[in-house]
């Protein structure tokens, strides 16, 4: 069964730091995609990036990159000189194992991320 | 619209009441997927659609949760005999087939 592990439940950084989200996903698939989605106070979940698992290029987006490692099963997320307007909390989420697990997306616990002024 | 939509934004009921939320998708997406996020849960699935038959019915909790969609496009959740623990935001999404889940704002049920 497909699985995501965000280890980090909580994080709380000043403003200009840089910050590093880990994400470690589990399939027995060879063919998957990985996404990182935002959810801000409002509470709407925002689609950030999707990767699939033939594309082991790292994607660099303004501020936003991330660093795709299928040797270590990890899909870690990095901001750069964070804002407050950051703040939110961050899934990654797995679509894989189509026969049994159909389209649907398995998420992690979420971080939430804090950023101080 | 230009985004997936869901109605009510907010749902109070009592316990043992029936509710319908409805969404509605992306113009133009076939698929359609209901998630729940709950405290202690996090966001689990519920049901996927793809036009109107729902392939994946797995992740609905119990018989109490129902789902439709018709003519391809609105889809609505009914929760009959609320129980309490089926407090939380319902979520959902919408996609090409096979392609990036675009997320609506939710509906927060709150059972009493």
């Amino acid at each position: 069964a497909q699985k995501v592990t965000q280890a980090q439940t909580e994080i709380s950084v000043v403003e200009k730091e840089d910050v590093t989200l880990d994400c470690v996903y589990e399939t027995r698939d060879t063919t998957y995609y990985l996404f990182w989605y935002k959810q801000p106070p409002s509470g709407e979940l925002v689609f950030l990036i999707r990767r699939n698992s033939f594309d082991e290029q790292n994607e660099i987006s303004g501020r936003y990159s991330w660093n795709f490692q299928k040797s270590t099963s990890s899909f870690n997320f990095t901001i750069t000189a964070s804002q407050v307007v950051d703040s939110a909390v961050y899934f990654c989420a797995l679509n894989a194992e189509w026969e049994t697990s159909g389209s649907r997306l398995t998420f992690g616990e979420g971080t939430q991320l804090t950023v101080n002024p | 619209g230009a985004g997936v939509s869901q109605s009510p934004s907010n749902k109070v009921t009592e316990k043992g009441k029936d509710v319908e939320l409805r969404c509605d998708p992306i113009s133009g997406h076939t698929a359609l997927y209901w998630y729940r996020q709950s405290l202690g849960q996090g966001l689990e699935f519920l049901i996927y659609f793809q036009g109107n038959s729902a392939p994946d019915k797995s992740g609905l909790p119990s018989d109490r949760f129902s789902a439709e969609r018709t003519g391809g496009s609105v889809s609505t959740l009914t929760i009959q005999r609320t129980q309490q623990e089926d407090s939380a935001v319902y979520l959902c999404a919408s996609s090409r087939s096979g392609n990036t889940q675009y997320f609506g704002p939710g509906t927060r049920l709150t059972v009493l």
